[in-house]
């Protein structure tokens, strides 16, 4: 089946460090991927996606190339904020056939310090 | 558009007893899901609607589980005798039911749940 797996955290950086979170997917068709962010206290909120191979995604100064040969979706971003403190999902959707339900990783709980 | 909306936003029950759960979708969105999420853990799917049609159901949803989706709006997700193991974040989401290319899933707020 479906499976996601992402890099265990906690991650812990200072403000305006270089953040790169590892996801890599298993999946029988050809998915779109999806980074989901949690902040403290709110519910899960799309970051970005991407949908067929060699997209990119982006949003908020975050990025996610969407690479089919390394099955993988890492999240970048060049400099982190105190405001980027959160959990971290990256998930899949393998479309139709699987009536777009998402398969979630386990999540990386990002602590950025000033 | 005022986002899905999950109600209660928490529940604590002793074991033993029902509870009922709500969901109310962004409008127009066809599709509605619903996801476990426990302590460290990613959101699971349990179960998925097209419209008022259940569509999907996972293994994970046992048959203490019910979820309906009445007219194809609003969504109740119910625990029959719960137990201590059902305790979790219970959320919900909803989408346009478009292709994938642009299909996205919204979640709501969640509900917790604490099983005593």
């Amino acid at each position: 089946g479906d499976s996601v797996t992402q890099m265990e955290g906690p991650v812990t950086l200072s403000e305006e460090a270089f953040l790169t979170i590892n996801c890599t997917y298993t999946a029988t068709g050809y998915p779109s991927l999806f980074w989901y962010v949690q902040y403290p206290g709110e519910g899960l909120q799309l970051l970005l996606k991407a949908t067929k191979a060699d997209d990119k995604g982006s949003n908020k100064g975050f990025e996610a190339t969407y690479r089919k040969e390394t099955t993988s979706f890492h999240l970048e971003k060049g400099s982190v904020q105190v405001s980027d403190s959160a959990v971290y999902f990256c998930a899949l959707s393998d479309g139709e056939g699987s009536n777009y339900k998402l398969t979630f990783g386990k999540g990386t709980l990002l602590t950025v310090n000033p | 558009d005022t986002g899905v909306s999950q109600n209660p936003r928490h529940k604590i029950t002793k074991r033993g007893q029902n509870v009922t759960f709500r969901c109310d979708p962004i409008s127009e969105h066809n599709r509605l899901y619903w996801y476990r999420q426990t302590l460290g853990q990613g959101p699971e799917f349990l179960t998925y609607f097209q419209n008022e049609a259940q569509l999907e159901k996972s293994r994970l949803l046992s048959d203490r589980f019910s979820a309906e989706r009445p007219k194809g709006s609003f969504s109740t997700l119910e625990i029959q005798r719960t137990e201590q193991g059902d305790s979790a974040m219970y959320l919900c989401a909803s989408s346009l039911g478009q292709v994938a290319s642009t299909d996205t899933q919204y979640f709501g707020p969640g509900t917790r749940l604490t099983v005593l």
